[in-house]
């Protein structure tokens, strides 16, 4: 089955930089590929997402690149403000995954420093 | 509010109760999801519905049995926890094919005494 490793578990940045959050997966048919961001006490909420017939896909301060042949993915967030501060999930499915299953990685706990 | 419903918000129950944990949906997904939240395995997969069939169990101790009965609701019924089952217990509907997200709802926070 697939197998969805994140990194880094912790990060913290200052008001203003950058954060890069990277993940990467085992299954090479997976084609779908979420991130949720869980602020304390709340349900994750789905941020962004990228299908594998694309290589980029931006909103905003948060954009999300894929690199299929590698099988890693990332989360970029750009002028991060202390409301960015939350757990950020990445997660991956395939195509031939009844259910639409989900593999979650571990989680990145971002801390923004005001 | 986001389309998902989990009722109760909190449970704290004895090793020897029987309780249920109920999840409405209200966006006409086909397919739910139970996930267990904790600080060792931040969304650990239990179970799967995809047109009211089940499609995974994930290894899942049977003191936990998942319910079903229309596309719209999901149960997990409890019996006999132990003090390790205590998490955050959160059910997601989506649509059944792949390329589609999930909505969570707010949890359950499941205290077993």
């Amino acid at each position: 089955g697939e197998n969805v490793e994140q990194h880094p578990s912790t990060l913290s940045v200052q008001e203003g930089d950058s954060a890069v959050i990277k993940c990467t997966y085992s299954d090479s048919a997976s084609n779908y590929f979420p991130w949720y961001k869980q602020e304390l006490g709340k349900r994750p909420q789905l941020i962004i997402d990228i299908r594998s017939n694309v290589g980029e896909k931006k909103d905003q301060r948060i954009a999300v690149t894929l690199n299929k042949t590698a099988k890693h993915f990332s989360l970029h967030i750009t002028e991060t403000q202390p409301e960015d501060s939350a757990v950020y999930f990445c997660a991956a499915s395939n195509v031939d995954n009844a259910g639409n299953m989900l593999t979650f990685g571990g989680g990145t706990r971002l801390m923004v420093k005001p | 509010e986001t389309g998902v419903t989990q009722t109760p918000r909190h449970l704290v129950m004895g090793m020897t109760n029987k309780k249920s944990l109920k999840c409405e949906q209200h966006l006409g997904h086909n397919a739910m999801y139970w996930y267990k939240q904790s600080a060792k395995k931040p969304l650990e997969l239990m179970f799967v519905y995809s047109l009211e069939e089940r499609v995974e169990n994930n290894s899942v101790p049977s003191r936990f049995s998942p319910e079903c009965p229309n596309s719209s609701h999901l149960f997990l019924h409890l019996h006999t926890l132990q003090p390790e089952d205590s998490a955050l217990y959160l059910c997601a509907s989506s649509r059944g094919t792949v390329g589609y997200g999930y909505t969570f709802g707010s949890g359950t926070r499941l205290t077993v005494v």
